[in-house]
């Protein structure tokens, strides 16, 4: 397997823009998670999917920002508009069922907004 | 919420052992104890886990205290590719691994 697949590696928009992240989870694990990092706040869990649906999404950050799994193989993370204080890294990670399991990490998306 | 508590930074010297240690007095019966790292420029990624027992695996070695209020994870021969933020985090159980970060350990490798 290629690992969870992230698209695109680096983004640079205007602020105001839409921006949308991409994730690919690895085939077979029924978790999805997206992280922001940045340095002031470290790394941030936003929200995650079991089996395609949301469970936790109380790390999002504001209403601007909106997330998808529309099926088992692809995740987006959306903001609508964007602003210079969402630049960031943004990770998505996979695992399978249950708390005894290893998750795996995205190269992540550079988000830059001017 | 049960936390962990880990120095800032630590160095060691390369072809040496390291302990890197992690607090989590808070701990509960079902909580799992991972450890990821992160590279420069990279994701997360997994080194070890453990529940109540010491864990062995090709990466490292996941020492866990008695009470589990603490454990160390263990570097046996660090290189300079081990130089990383370490992460030791508790998993909050139920069907997810809900993994929360903290601000870890930076561990620099001197040749």
């Amino acid at each position: 397997d290629a690992g969870v697949i992230q698209s695109p590696r680096h983004e640079v928009t205007e602020m105001g823009q839409e921006v949308t992240l991409r994730c690919k989870p690895i085939s077979g694990h029924n978790s999805l998670f997206w992280y922001r990092q940045t340095m002031m706040r470290g790394l941030e869990l936003l929200i995650y999917f079991n089996n395609n649906v949301p469970i936790d999404d109380s790390g999002m950050p504001e209403d601007r920002f909106s997330a998808k799994m529309p099926n088992a193989s692809f995740s987006t993370l959306k903001i609508q508009p964007s602003e210079p204080r969402d630049s960031a890294v943004y990770f998505c990670a996979s695992s399978p069922d249950g708390s005894n399991t290893e998750a795996f990490f995205g190269q992540g998306t550079r988000l830059t907004v001017v | 919420d049960a936390k962990t508590t880990q120095p800032n930074s630590m160095e060691s010297n390369e072809e040496e052992p390291v302990h890197l240690p992690c607090n989590h007095s808070t701990i509960s019966g079902t909580d799992y104890i991972h450890w990821y790292r992160q590279l420069p420029s990279q994701g997360p990624e997994y080194v070890i886990h453990g529940l109540t027992s010491n864990v062995n695996n090709r990466m490292a070695s996941l020492a866990i205290a008695e009470d589990r209020k603490s454990s160390t994870l263990i570097l046996h021969r660090a290189t300079l590719r081990d130089a990383a933020v370490y992460y030791c985090i508790l998993d909050y159980g139920g069907a997810t691994n809900k993994l929360i970060f903290g601000t870890g350990t930076l561990l620099a490798v001197q040749p």
